[in-house]
């Protein structure tokens, strides 16, 4: 079956970039898009960006716009996620999941979770 | 950006009971309405897609309905492992756009 499995978590301090990385099993990488999702502490859900498997074609959200970059692997199925210019409220879990891209807001699965903390 | 605006925030509710959660978009989204659910610690699961489809292997009390602006979640006799909390988004526009959350709790 389908399946996400993120790298772990990370601490880094104000300024510093990020990398999170997404590894697909189960299914054609390829022929689905992946979506970044965040949550702080306590808040709710963030849309951060997408990207399209086969294209590596990218959209994000105005709050990340010029900080974050997408990418997609396919020679190793794996999509990444880098956050640069950190600043304390990037503090979040950051959360993969696979969708279909057919605007139907079909994103399953998802990958377990990786807790980034920005820190002094 | 398409605002979608989730009520209510919380709610108390006990095993069996009808619980319904509604998604207001700020203007029209067609069809392009998930919801998703999510315990404390785990990431969000996929319940229902395009507004209405059951996700496989998501127990049929889950149902969702509406069209245009105004969306629905009902989940018809509440069981213990429902109490969690529940997210509506839209991937008709960019932004993409999560409502705020409900959190189901016990009464």
């Amino acid at each position: 079956q389908a399946q996400l499995v993120q790298s772990g978590g990370e601490m880094k301090q104000p300024g510093a970039s990020v990398t999170v990385s997404c590894k697909a099993s189960g299914y054609t990488f390829r022929s689905y898009g992946i979506a970044w999702v965040r949550q702080a502490p306590g808040q709710g859900l963030e849309w951060m960006g997408w990207i399209i498997g086969h294209t590596g074609n990218t959209n994000y959200a105005p709050k990340v716009q010029g900080r974050v970059t997408m990418t997609a692997d396919t020679s190793t199925s794996t999509a990444y996620m880098e956050l640069r210019n950190l600043r304390f409220d990037d503090t979040a879990v950051y959360y993969c999941a696979r969708g279909w891209g057919f605007g139907d807001s079909r994103f399953d699965p998802w990958g377990q979770g990786t807790l980034v903390t920005v820190s002094s | 950006a398409i605002q979608m605006t989730q009520s209510p925030s919380s709610l108390s509710a006990s095993v069996g009971d009808r619980v319904t959660i509604t998604c207001r978009a700020s203007q029209g989204i067609g069809n392009d309405l998930g919801w998703y659910q999510q315990k404390p610690g785990k990431a969000p699961k996929l319940l229902i897609y395009a507004v209405s489809h059951l996700e496989g292997g998501v127990p049929s009390r889950f149902t969702g309905s509406g069209s245009g602006v105004d969306f629905t979640l009902t989940i018809s006799s509440l069981q213990p492992e429902d109490f969690a909390t529940y997210y509506c988004l839209q991937d008709y526009s960019y932004p993409w756009t999560f409502g705020q959350g409900t959190r189901v709790e016990i009464k």
